[in-house]
């Protein structure tokens, strides 16, 4: 099965910094790979996503990064804002559904 | 549209009563997911239904739990008997189209504590 590892599990950053965060996947039939953000008591909700015939996807201050050979994706966050703090969920879909476990960000005003 | 709503929002009950989760997916979705959340954890998938149909469950944690689905609008979660480690928040999410490769939207989900 899918095996989707995120890296780091916390990240601090001063605001207007950037933020990076990596997922790998182990399945190559994954082809479909969203990211999360999860405020503190709230529910996950979609930021960006990509698909598996793109290799960078970008809205505002948020971009997502795939390669697909080496079977990892990132999150890049630039200008960092308190309200970016939360955590961020990776996933990798392809016959199936996998959260990677997860990466909580703090912005340092 | 109200969104992914799921009832009740919280919930507190003693080992070994039986737990009973609702979720109303938003209309025209055609897939719903059910996930458990703990720090230990993170966000685990339990099982997702497209049209109704039950998919995989493979993260279904035991016997204990099952889910059903009677109609495009309404899906259960029911845990029997209840143990203090299935204290957790419980999400609903739904989702358009027959595979899970689109935007899922979920519920505010369900805090259950098992005394």
């Amino acid at each position: 099965g899918e095996n989707v590892e995120q890296h780091p599990s916390t990240l601090s950053v001063q605001e207007g910094d950037s933020a990076v965060i990596k997922c790998t996947y182990s399945d190559s039939a994954s082809n479909y790979f969203p990211w999360y953000k999860q405020e503190l008591g709230k529910r996950p909700q979609l930021i960006i996503d990509i698909r598996s015939n793109v290799g960078e996807k970008k809205d505002q201050r948020i971009a997502v990064t795939l390669n697909k050979t080496a079977k990892h994706f990132s999150l890049h966050i630039t200008e960092t804002q308190p309200e970016d703090s939360a955590v961020y969920f990776c996933a990798a879909t392809g016959n199936q559904f996998y959260f990677g476990t997860g990466t909580s960000l703090t912005v340092i005003p | 549209d109200a969104g992914v709503i799921q009832s009740p929002r919280h919930e507190v009950t003693e080992m070994g009563q039986e737990v009973t989760l609702r979720c109303k997916p938003i209309s025209g979705h055609n897939s719903l997911f059910w996930y458990r959340q703990t720090m230990m954890r993170g966000l685990e998938l339990l099982i997702y239904f497209n049209n109704n149909v039950p998919i995989d469950d493979s993260g279904m944690p035991e016997d204990r739990f099952s889910a059903k689905m009677p109609n495009a609008s309404f899906s259960t979660l029911k845990i029997q008997p209840s143990e203090p480690r299935d204290s957790a928040v419980y999400f609903c999410a739904s989702s358009l189209g027959g595979l899970i490769m689109n935007e899922q939207f979920f519920g505010p989900g369900t805090r259950l504590t098992v005394l």
